[in-house]
């Protein structure tokens, strides 16, 4: 079946520092969303990418979905305390529900 | 607009004992689905209900799992008998329409088997 991945799994860094998380889908995707947990919380939808090649931007946060959507990017520039949490990203095959990768855990150090 | 709201939001129980949690979608909100994350592993798809109807179950890990939606709007999910394995947080999410919207999550039932 559709598998999920993200990496890195953790990632600690200063406040300041950028961050990058990464999602790769073992098939093509229709969709592509994000979701940011904080820590005792529950998953907040962030975004929805669907065209191949697609950017997004939110503030700090820069979202892509890969040329031959099977793969996805969030990146964070100059992190802060309040972007501590698990960052998810679920991604939907044709027809199917979505699958949620495993997470990427981050740590902000102030 | 009131959210997703889940009860409990804890809930210990010992290993052969029933536990329900219940799930109050958005209002209007006719996509709900039931999620699991165990041990700080990836959120597992469980169910799919639109409406009162099962769309896809594929991810209920077997028939100790009941899900119902009677009447279309809240959801219950029974454990009988619970397992050691069972332990985890249980999401509810529900949305207008599959396809192209966002999911919203309620806070999650924290089920323990002990």
């Amino acid at each position: 079946g559709q598998q999920v991945m993200q990496i890195p799994q953790y990632q600690h860094v200063q406040e300041g520092e950028d961050f990058t998380t990464y999602c790769n889908s073992s098939t093509t995707l229709s969709n592509i969303q994000w979701y940011k947990q904080r820590p005792g919380g529950h998953p907040v939808f962030l975004i929805q990418l669907v065209k191949s090649g697609e950017v997004k931007k939110q503030k700090r946060l820069t979202f892509q979905f890969g040329e031959a959507k099977k793969n996805s990017s969030l990146h964070i520039t100059a992190t802060q305390t309040t972007d501590v949490g698990t960052y998810f990203c679920a991604g939907r095959n044709y027809g199917q529900n979505f699958v949620f990768g495993p997470g990427t855990r981050l740590s902000v150090l102030p | 607009e009131a959210g997703v709201t889940q009860f409990p939001s804890h809930s210990v129980i010992e290993k052969g004992q029933t536990v329900t949690l219940r799930c109050d979608p958005i209002s209007g909100h006719d996509n709900l689905y039931w999620y699991r994350r165990v041990m700080g592993k990836e959120i597992k798809f469980l169910l799919h209900f639109v409406k009162e109807s099962k769309q896809d179950e594929s991810g209920m890990p077997n028939n100790r799992f009941l899900a119902e939606r009677t009447g279309g709007t809240y959801s219950t999910l029974k454990v009988q008998p619970a397992e050691l394995e069972d332990s985890g947080v249980y999401f509810c999410a529900s949305s207008r329409a599959r396809q192209h919207t966002e999911a919203f999550f309620g806070q999650g039932t924290r089920l323990t088997v002990v």
